[in-house]
């Protein structure tokens, strides 16, 4: 199996732009995971869906901030509009019992 | 906020010395976890103890839980430079939604 894959590695945006985070879970994996990873906050579970439903954002930090999972095979976290308080590394992870996370690579954004 | 707290925030030791790291959680528990992340990358998964028990062995890896202290120790033995990463627990929280919640992380450096 590839692992959780994550795209893009890198994303530089200006602030005010919209920005979108891909994740493409493992296979069979019913629970998926965004974190975010700051040296300030450490690392922050935004939501996380089962079987594509989100179960609990309440770590979503602002309305900007939106995530979907149209269907078991791929998720998007967006920030519209971006700012640059929001540049950290963006995580996404799966697992097959909301214990054991699988972590993809994550995407390092960075917001002038 | 973090559910978990490491220590010590930093740790360096010589190549085949062990290395002790402290995690201290704040709410009761169904399980708990030990990741690493290496600089740049994702977090890996190395260990997961369940509240009913007080030791569990993986290779160089001992993890004991005291969940009376609400704390946990990964023990590491007979380090590699290899080893040298980040270092975090991850807890559930007993009750309501299950979410794994990580610490702030010990980052752990290797000397050869």
């Amino acid at each position: 199996d590839a692992g959780v894959i994550q795209s893009p590695r890198h994303e530089v945006t200006e602030m005010g732009q919209e920005v979108t985070l891909r994740c493409k879970p493992i296979s069979g994996h019913d629970y998926l995971f965004w974190y975010r990873q700051t040296m300030m906050r450490g690392l922050e579970l935004l939501i996380y869906f089962n079987n594509n439903v989100p179960i609990d954002d309440s770590g979503m930090p602002e309305d900007r901030f939106s995530a979907k999972m149209p269907n078991a095979s791929f998720s998007t976290l967006k920030i519209q509009p971006s700012e640059p308080r929001d540049s950290a590394v963006y995580f996404c992870a799966s697992s097959p019992d909301n214990e054991k996370l699988f972590f993809g690579s994550g995407t390092q954004l960075s917001v002038l | 906020s973090q559910q978990g707290e490491e220590d010590p925030q930093a740790l360096s030791i010589q190549e085949g010395e062990n290395a002790t790291m402290n995690c201290s959680y704040k709410t009761s528990i169904n399980n708990l976890q030990w990741y690493r992340q290496n600089s740049g990358r994702g977090l890996v998964h190395l260990i997961l103890i369940r509240s009913n028990e007080r030791e569990k062995h993986s290779g160089r890896l001992r993890v004991t839980l005291d969940t009376s202290k609400k704390s946990s120790s990964l023990l590491i033995t007979a380090s590699r430079a290899a080893d040298t990463a980040s270092y975090f627990c991850a807890t559930d929280l007993s009750g309501g939604y299950q979410k794994v919640t990580f610490g702030t992380g010990t980052k752990l450096q290797v000397i050869p």
